[in-house]
């Protein structure tokens, strides 16, 4: 059974640096063909795509955020993790980390999210 | 980056009505297209993925058809528990993007 769920402080000040925490049971991500993606979505600008990370340790990111973000995890704890730095008002939303990877019986990539923590609601105000 | 303009942005329906949201994306994503739903206070649940299949435990009135760039997902007869926000995704291109969602009511 898989399942990931997302922890992080709830508030923090503008330009603070958010550090998530994806923890995840059900799936490995030392396993060939496993990622897992951060999402955020807030009533302004709807779900927002921010960064996937995979087994082999490539990583991507949604440009618009620049250089504000990093992914990493730790595979032997079954985590992963997002910092968001030079956090502003703006970025206040719920963030989710979703599961996407391999189909096993096909060796088939896919890269959408087929498993999502609940979100953890983080805002940030002065 | 790749534009997934949805619509409508609302919808009220009635119980066991047929309803249709569409998605169309700037460019061509060969398919490489998911929905989801999401319920109020509720993470987004994946419904449809490569633009017409159905992932495992999700009822058979939902189907998801399209190609290129106009991609559409239909529900038949409508339950009260398809009320929801659904969303599509692109996943052809880094970034990821989607829709804005349509809110499903009943009527």
């Amino acid at each position: 059974q898989v399942t990931l769920k997302e922890s992080g402080p709830g508030i923090l000040q503008p330009s603070q640096t958010l550090s998530l925490t994806c923890s995840f049971s059900g799936f490995s991500l030392s396993t060939y063909g496993m990622c897992v993606g951060w999402i955020r979505q807030s009533s302004g600008k709807g779900l927002e795509w921010l960064a996937n990370i995979w087994w082999n340790d490539d990583k991507y990111y949604n440009p618009s955020l620049k250089n504000r973000l990093t992914i990493s995890k730790d595979t032997s704890n079954n985590q992963a993790f997002l910092k968001i730095t030079n956090m502003d008002t703006a970025d206040t939303a719920t963030y989710y980390c979703a599961r996407s990877g391999m189909d096993y019986s096909s060796y088939i990539y896919y890269w959408y999210f087929d498993f999502w923590g609940p979100g953890t609601m983080v805002t940030v105000s002065s | 980056d790749i534009r997934m303009t949805q619509s409508p942005a609302s919808l009220s329906a009635s119980l066991g009505e047929t309803v249709n949201i569409e998605c169309l994306a700037s460019e061509d994503i060969y398919s490489d297209l998911a929905w989801y739903q999401q319920k109020p206070g509720k993470s987004p649940q994946l419904l449809i993925y490569n633009a017409n299949s159905l992932q495992n435990g999700v009822p058979s009135r939902f189907s998801g058809s399209g190609s290129g760039t106009q991609y559409s997902l239909k529900i038949n007869s409508l339950q009260s528990e398809d009320v929801a926000t659904y969303f599509c995704q692109q996943y052809n291109n880094y970034p990821y993007t989607f829709g804005a969602g349509t809110k499903l009511e009943l009527k």
